[in-house]
């Protein structure tokens, strides 16, 4: 069964520092997402993406962010410079459609330690 | 507004007993309703849904859940649990018209653990 992947699976960096998180979604899929969820805390989205642009966004989604498909196969997020307050799982999901009632297919996830 | 809770962070049951994992939701309509599983290492995996129909949907794994709309809750269950069924389990809501938005809102997960 096709999976979504991530890299890395643990990144751990400096606050003020730049970190790409990677991604591999299903490769029929058209729909790409970003969710993180802080130790403890509910499962937030942060931003979609569709024909290479952002389909939506969250308020947590803020000029320190920001994601790409540099290629056919992958699709990165990009935290600027990153804060204490970053330090989170990633998670990577794509869809074969967009509409409401399609499920996600997510990927293992990225633990991100800001120190 | 779209929200989810899942009011317990871990349930214990024997192998072999019933399970229930549960979920409730506030929408300002009618619910998209959606359970995840992530085991160790992996992915959130798409367990069922409701969309519509009967209230009772059933899943992979034997897994079912009801939906409740009088109480707007989505509890997930088991008949037999099995060791292997341990794991952390997501329900997910998405109000079926929330002005264009495609996006459902995740719980915090429930720890399930079946103790052999």
């Amino acid at each position: 069964e096709p999976e979504v992947t991530q890299t890395p699976s643990h990144q751990v960096t400096q606050m003020g520092q730049e970190v790409i998180l990677r991604c591999v979604p299903i490769s029929n899929h058209l729909y790409f997402y970003w969710y993180r969820q802080i130790l403890g805390q509910k499962v937030e989205f942060l931003v979609s993406f569709y024909n290479n642009e952002i389909s939506e966004k969250s308020e947590i989604f803020d000029d320190q962010f920001s994601v790409e498909r540099p290629d056919g196969s992958n699709f990165t997020l990009k935290i600027r410079s990153t804060k204490l307050e970053d330090s989170a799982m990633y998670f990577c999901a794509s869809s074969e459609e967009r509409t409401a009632t399609y499920e996600q297919y997510f990927g293992p996830g990225t633990r991100l330690t800001v120190t | 507004a779209q929200s989810v809770a899942q009011p317990e962070d871990q349930v214990n049951v024997a192998e072999g007993n019933p399970l229930t994992v549960k979920c409730t939701y506030s929408v300002s309509g009618n619910p998209y309703l959606f359970w995840y599983v992530q085991y160790p290492n992996r992915g959130l995996q798409f367990l069922l849904k409701y969309i519509t129909g009967d209230n009772l949907v059933k899943g992979s794994y034997g897994f079912e859940a009801e939906f409740n709309k009088s109480q707007t809750s989505f509890h997930l269950k088991k008949p037999s649990a099995l060791v292997s069924d341990s794991a952390l389990y997501f329900c997910a809501v998405r109000e079926q018209s929330s002005g264009g938005s495609y996006i459902p809102t995740f719980g915090r997960g429930t720890s399930l653990i079946v103790h052999p």
